[in-house]
């Protein structure tokens, strides 16, 4: 089985700052990785995923992530945030070929002007 | 042009009572899923459904029946609610031939039970 582990519930930043918000994950057999974004109020978003080949994965408004392998993880950064990235946001991973998709328990990113 | 929605947005219901949600997508795709997402915002599949057929049914209390009427809806409907069904249900929808099976999620539905 699969799981996903979100080692900050929280991640205060100011304005401009960068950030990283930390994914660990764990599976005997090849995976896909996701990052899900949640504004408030709202649905899942997908941010970027990560499926085979270079493992630093753009995404969508500026958000990007890198995959690796021998530590197992999958953190998202972004340089610089904005008071619009205020929002929770999920790891989630899948084994390839089947459906079900595991999440994290979320990390609550907060801006601060 | 929303591409899963879901009605209502907010439920809120006696304890005891019976609810139903709907999702629909506009997709073409031919998996359909519904997740709870609790108090902690941890989010956890309930069920999925492919083509019309149920394929995961994770551990859910019996009083919760999913319902595919075609591969575009897939409903559920809660008898007896509980103050623990309390949460946000989320449906996702996607398409397995991708080989990611990337999911694309509805808006949500608010469920409060007094």
């Amino acid at each position: 089985a699969q799981s996903v582990t979100q080692l900050d519930s929280q991640v205060p930043v100011f304005e401009e700052a960068p950030v990283e918000l930390r994914c660990n994950y764990s599976s005997s057999v090849s995976v896909y990785l996701f990052w899900y974004v949640q504004y408030p109020n709202q649905g899942l978003q997908l941010l970027l995923k990560y499926l085979s080949g270079s493992t630093l994965v753009k995404g969508i408004n500026g958000f990007e992530a890198e995959f690796n392998k021998s530590q197992t993880s999958f953190h998202l950064r972004k340089p610089s945030v904005h008071i619009s990235d205020t929002a929770e946001y999920f790891c989630a991973v899948k084994r390839k070929g089947a459906q079900k998709l595991v999440f994290g328990q979320g990390t609550r990113l907060t801006i601060n002007p | 042009d929303t591409a899963v929605s879901q009605t209502p947005k907010y439920l809120v219901t006696q304890m005891g009572n019976d609810k139903s949600i709907k999702c629909e997508q506009n997709l073409g795709h031919d998996t359909m899923y519904w997740y709870k997402q609790d108090s902690k915002k941890f989010l956890k599949i309930m069920f999925s459904y492919n083509n019309k057929e149920l394929i995961i049914n994770e551990t859910v209390p019996n009083r919760f029946s999913p319902k595919s009427p075609d591969k575009a809806h897939l409903n559920l409907h809660i008898n007896s609610l509980e103050l623990g069904d309390s949460a946000v249900y989320f449906c996702a929808s996607s398409q397995p031939r991708d080989a990611d099976n990337e999911q694309f999620f509805g808006p949500g539905t608010r469920l409060t039970v007094l």
